[in-house]
């Protein structure tokens, strides 16, 4: 059990377009969805932190209106990335939180490869 | 500002070594500590969770400590193998649920 998937695994788009990635909780309901982004070499740094229903609570530093963030319900939320740079090129992965976990364990998708050329 | 720290950076030894990894934290308030595994271009997979009430968690092959008051965490590997080879991440729980992880350990287990 606690299986989070992630669509698409990777994308190629063009600089100035948006592109939405998906995060989803497959056998479970999550309380809290995670976006992280992971540049090559390095570790993951948290983005955001988004709640079903409620405004997500972004990392400083992190974009509001550049890294729109929607968790439409307990199973599903997803990240988009408005007008997109090279520099936006990374690795981004989402995770949740099982609603009921007392130890509050993240779930992690397998991430997806973005790459804007 | 919670700060990780893992040592070594990369680590090369012959399949079936034992070996240690480290982990540091700054701050010990933590809720919990996790040691995740991850292959290239790949997601995480959580390998052990270790609750700040608890010294210690074992999978199979796999040993994890926690020191709270030193801020400190090991994971052991016991006779190693070539699919043990990835980047170990140790990630510690804030009290707002949040992961803070340190850069990782490159593993080569060569045959």
């Amino acid at each position: 059990g606690a299986v989070v998937s992630q669509h698409p695994s990777w994308v190629i788009c063009k600089s100035g377009t948006s592109v939405k990635i998906e995060c989803r909780s497959l056998d479970f309901q999550a309380t809290t969805m995670f976006w992280y982004r992971q540049f090559p070499k390095q570790s993951l740094m948290l983005m955001a932190t988004s709640n079903e229903g409620s405004k997500a609570t972004y990392e400083q530093g992190v974009e509001k209106d550049k890294f729109l963030i929607n968790h439409a319900s307990l199973t599903l939320s997803t990240l988009t990335v408005t007008s997109a740079h090279p520099e936006d090129s990374s690795f981004y992965i989402c995770s949740a939180t099982r609603l009921g976990d007392p130890a509050y364990e993240q779930y992690f998708g397998p991430g997806t490869r973005l790459t804007v050329t | 500002k919670q700060e990780v720290t893992q040592i070594p950076a990369a680590l090369s030894v012959p399949e079936g070594e034992n070996l240690v990894l480290n982990c540091s934290f700054t701050d010990s308030a933590i809720y919990n500590l996790q040691w995740f595994r991850q292959d290239p271009g790949k997601g995480l997979t959580s390998l052990l969770l270790i609750q700040s009430s608890q010294r210690e968690q074992t999978s199979g092959r796999l040993n994890a400590s926690l020191d709270k008051s030193s801020g400190r965490s090991t994971l052991y590997i016991a006779a190693s193998q070539p699919g043990d080879s990835a980047t170990y991440l140790c990630a510690v729980i804030r009290s707002n649920y949040k992961l803070t992880f340190g850069k990782g350990t490159l593993l080569t287990v060569n045959p």
